[in-house]
Parts: C-alpha cells; structure tokens; sequence
C-alpha cells in the first residue's frame, strides 16, 4: 500500500474565498483521484488528476470551480474556488496504480474536512 | 447508468456473524471492493474481489461475488465492537480507474 497525506486536515473558510489542498504519495502511482463527501453522504467523484495534462472532470464539476494540478507521480492539488456553504464537505484524494494493473487497488487519503461559513 | 446500492443499517451483537449486502449494475467492473469509515476518519480498504472470482477470504472476512445476479456481500465473522463503522461497496470501472460507490451500510455492534 502507499501513505498518502493530505493537507490541511481540516479548515473553516469564508464564502466567496478559496482553498487549495494538497495530496501527497510516498511512492509514483499512476492515477490520482479527487473524490468529495457531502455530510451524511456516499463519495463522488470529482475527477481524475492527469500527470502533466489537464483534469478529467465528472458530470457536475467543472474546471472553473475545482481546479486541479498534478506536476508529477506522487503530487497532487484541489482547489475549491469562490466557496459557498454548499461546498462543506469532506475532500478526499485517492491513488491507484500501485501494482502492474492501473485498475488494482486504490487507496484513500485521511481526508480534508472542510467548513464553509 | 451506474449504479450502486446498499442497506442503510445493520444491527448485529458482539461474537455474532454481520452479512453487509451490496447490488451493482455496471457488468463491466473490472474490480468491487470494500472500505470501511470510522467516525472523523478517511476509508480504508478492507478488501476486494476481482470480477471473475466468486469468494474470497480474509481472516474473519468473506467476500462473495454472484455475478450473474450482480450481488457482493461482506460478511465479518465473530463481530466485534471496532467492527462499528460504516462499509462502503464500490465497483472499478473499467480501465479509467475510477469507484462508484454505494451509500454505506452503518454497522452497529451491541455489547
């Protein structure tokens, strides 16, 4: 398995600022995730993290709103942009890609638990 | 479209056998797997069956895959109250990479 850090852990934010968290793997992995928990809620994901190479977003997230960066194997940020209370939620990375198969296991980091006012 | 679907609650007591149920739609999944969430923390990955296996056991964890019915079930013998968590069914799809989950089972274990 791989360690996989997030950071912050958690913030309290203003409406109408931004946040950027970072993902950070100890080891290359071939496909990063960024995945979000409303309160009470299953994961959805939000996109797929492309090395050197813009975003795949999911149906309902968009660029403008989630901007996210992967420079190389093992980084990776989300930024949620111009926040509303309705972005609380808890933000989540994932990795996979560890063993020979880019479909094998994937890993989840802690989380970022985010608090919109 | 893809789909994932659980029960809500599960109630069981302590030493007893828990069954967590799960039904998918996508025949394509490559992958289905099991994760757990204690309260205030991240998932973690329990398990996970290849999509052309029909069991596979894990110490006190069974899985069981019927494909043809498109139905995964986690049972966890002689449950324990760490076992208390909720536990999320999820499918691989395809070569993207990307779980579709399912809305977790909160599993409550009396003393």
């Amino acid at each position: 398995s791989a360690v996989i850090s997030q950071k912050p852990s958690r913030d309290i934010c203003q409406r109408g600022t931004s946040l950027t968290i970072q993902c950070q793997v100890d080891s290359q992995v071939t496909m990063m995730f960024w995945y979000r928990q409303q309160p009470g809620q299953s994961l959805t994901l939000i996109a797929t993290a492309n090395q050197g190479s813009e975003a795949t977003y999911e149906s309902g997230f968009v660029i403008d709103k989630f901007p996210i960066s992967r420079p190389n194997l093992t980084f990776s940020t989300l930024t949620v942009s111009n926040m509303s209370p309705e972005d609380s939620s808890i933000y989540l990375c994932s990795v996979g890609g560890l063993g020979e198969s880019s479909t094998d296991t994937q890993y989840f980091g802690p989380g970022t638990r985010l608090t919109v006012l | 479209g893809e789909d994932v679907e659980q029960s809500l609650f599960l109630s069981v007591r302590e030493g007893d056998s828990s069954v967590i149920n799960c039904t998918y739609t996508d025949s394509s999944s490559t992958y289905l797997y099991w994760y757990k969430q204690e309260p205030g923390a991240g998932l973690q990955l329990l398990t996970y069956i290849f999509s052309n296996m029909d069991m596979k056991q894990d110490q006190r964890l069974t899985v069981l895959l019927n494909k043809k019915d498109k139905h995964l079930s986690l049972r966890i013998a002689d449950t324990q109250t760490g076992d208390s968590a909720i536990y999320f069914c999820a499918e691989g799809s395809g070569n993207t990479g990307k779980l579709i989950f399912g809305q977790g089972t909160t599993l409550q274990v009396k003393p």
